[in-house]
């Protein structure tokens, strides 16, 4: 299976910040990547695909890079809504399979 | 409005069985693949099942191949889990999610909230 690690495992950060968060795949994965938010209590809720693609109906303050084994998912701009557990999950082979998850606390 | 509403969760003792649906709506349900994903407590998120469109193709985790079984009525726009010789580490909230196409390689674009099962004696 492909192992997928998130850096940091949390962090803390004040509206208006930019936030980054990484994901690396054990293999390489071209492109295959998927990165979602989820809230306490709510439905995980999809953000970007094939790395840089944003899902309908999210704001472009999210943006997604990379490919091959290393990914960035970028916030441009924290908002209150943005304070959530995000998580980076590869389809290029299965089982499918997601990294850890990177909760973004509020500072 | 795509919507995934789950339902069939509950209080299993280990080696008990459970079912769970799906509900669907606000999409062609037989056009797309279906999956179940699970969160269990402190942990993170595996994909147990896949199920083709069609229903005629379908994908097991290691962790559950045997004992569970994923199906689907397009008819009645539902999918399904069928749970047998439930274990203590199956204990997880099982999200139904629809993917973004009808193979196993597309991104997952819509989740419901999920349903909680508690494996305990």
């Amino acid at each position: 299976d492909i192992q997928m690690t998130q850096s940091p495992s949390s962090l803390s950060a004040s509206v208006g910040d930019k936030v980054t968060i990484t994901c690396r795949a054990s293999q390489g994965i071209s492109n295959y990547l998927a990165w979602f938010q989820q809230k306490p209590g709510k439905a995980p809720k999809s953000l970007i695909y094939a790395a840089s693609s944003l899902q309908s109906g999210i704001p472009s303050k999210f943006s997604g890079s990379g490919s091959g084994t290393d990914f960035t998912l970028t916030i441009s701009s924290l908002q209150p809504e943005d304070f959530a557990t995000y998580y980076c999950q590869q389809y290029n082979s299965l089982p499918p399979t997601f990294g850890q998850g990177t909760k973004v606390e509020i500072k | 409005e795509v919507q995934l509403l789950e339902s069939g969760g509950g209080l299993v003792q280990p080696g008990g069985s459970l079912r769970l649906s799906c509900a669907a709506s606000g999409f062609t349900f037989s056009s797309y693949a279906m999956s179940w994903v699970r969160q269990a407590p402190g942990k993170g998120l595996e994909c147990v099942s896949s199920i083709s469109g069609s229903g005629g193709s379908t994908y097991y985790a290691d962790s559950v191949r045997g004992r569970f079984t994923i199906s689907r009525d397009n008819s009645k726009n539902t999918l399904y889990l069928q749970m047998n010789s439930l274990r203590a580490e199956d204990t997880a909230l099982y999200h139904c999610a629809k993917k973004q196409g009808s193979g196993w390689y597309v991104p997952f674009d819509y989740w419901g909230q999920g349903t909680l099962v508690t494996v305990s004696s």
